[in-house]
């Protein structure tokens, strides 16, 4: 048990549709990181946000957003959903990931498998 | 983020140790090599992390070339558990937005 919990962990809904994906970080640890990993693209890095501001971008549609509460906890919102969007969404949280900080390494949850059909 | 080269595969007998290489000709003095594995579709999982010297951990041994283009992640004796992806990875300790860059890894097979 790598102490971030990852909530719904399966998904399914429509083309169209709007999900929201949540994440619990581990007690004390202020960096969030999304990734999405789908059968043919592997683990893609999409953002990063540390003690609530976003601090990193990746592959991250305009479909999606991020964001990070006061209480550490993230969520990822997918939108206008298309069938290539069916993939593990992981969540992952470091003690550090802010300027100068030692990141720390990341601990991962165990993902929410999102199914669009 | 400096560019990793693992094996696509490898396998190993159970009881024998893994010997997984990966290569990192370009990086850079102050970046530091990750492992990290993956378990079917599980969330990933650290392993160990080096800069230069060898380290040695519960779960693994970490062996960096004194030019650190290349390194070597030792399961001293594997398990049918030790079956998973495994991710060379290059990166800043420091620094803002420490993202981690997923390759594609290694598939070790450990076998009967």
């Amino acid at each position: 048990d790598s102490g971030v919990t990852q909530t719904p962990k399966h998904l399914i809904t429509a083309t169209g549709q709007r999900v929201t994906l949540r994440c619990s970080p581990r007690s004390g640890d202020l960096s969030v990181y999304w990734y999405q990993q789908s059968l043919d693209q592997g683990l893609q890095f999409l953002i990063q946000y540390y003690n609530g501001e976003e601090r990193a971008k990746g592959n991250i549609l305009e479909r999606f957003s991020a964001q990070q509460f006061p209480d550490l906890h993230s969520e990822l919102n997918l939108s206008s959903l298309e069938l290539g969007d069916s993939a593990l969404y992981f969540c992952a949280s470091s003690v550090g990931g802010g300027a100068g900080v030692p990141t720390g390494e990341l601990f991962f949850g165990e993902g929410s498998r999102l199914t669009v059909l | 983020d400096a560019k990793t080269t693992q094996p696509p595969s490898m396998d190993c007998a159970e009881g024998r140790a893994a010997n997984l290489p990966c290569n990192h000709s370009t990086i850079s003095g102050n970046e530091y090599v990750y492992w990290y594995r993956q378990i079917h579709s599980q969330g990933p999982q650290y392993i160990i992390h080096g800069l230069k010297n060898n380290e040695t951990n519960e779960m693994a041994s970490l062996i960096i070339t004194e030019d650190r283009k290349s390194s070597t992640l030792i399961l001293p004796h594997a398990t049918l558990r030790d079956t998973a992806v495994y991710y060379c990875i290059v990166r800043l300790f420091t620094g803002g937005g420490n993202k981690l860059t997923f390759g594609t890894g290694t598939q070790l097979k450990v076998e009967l």
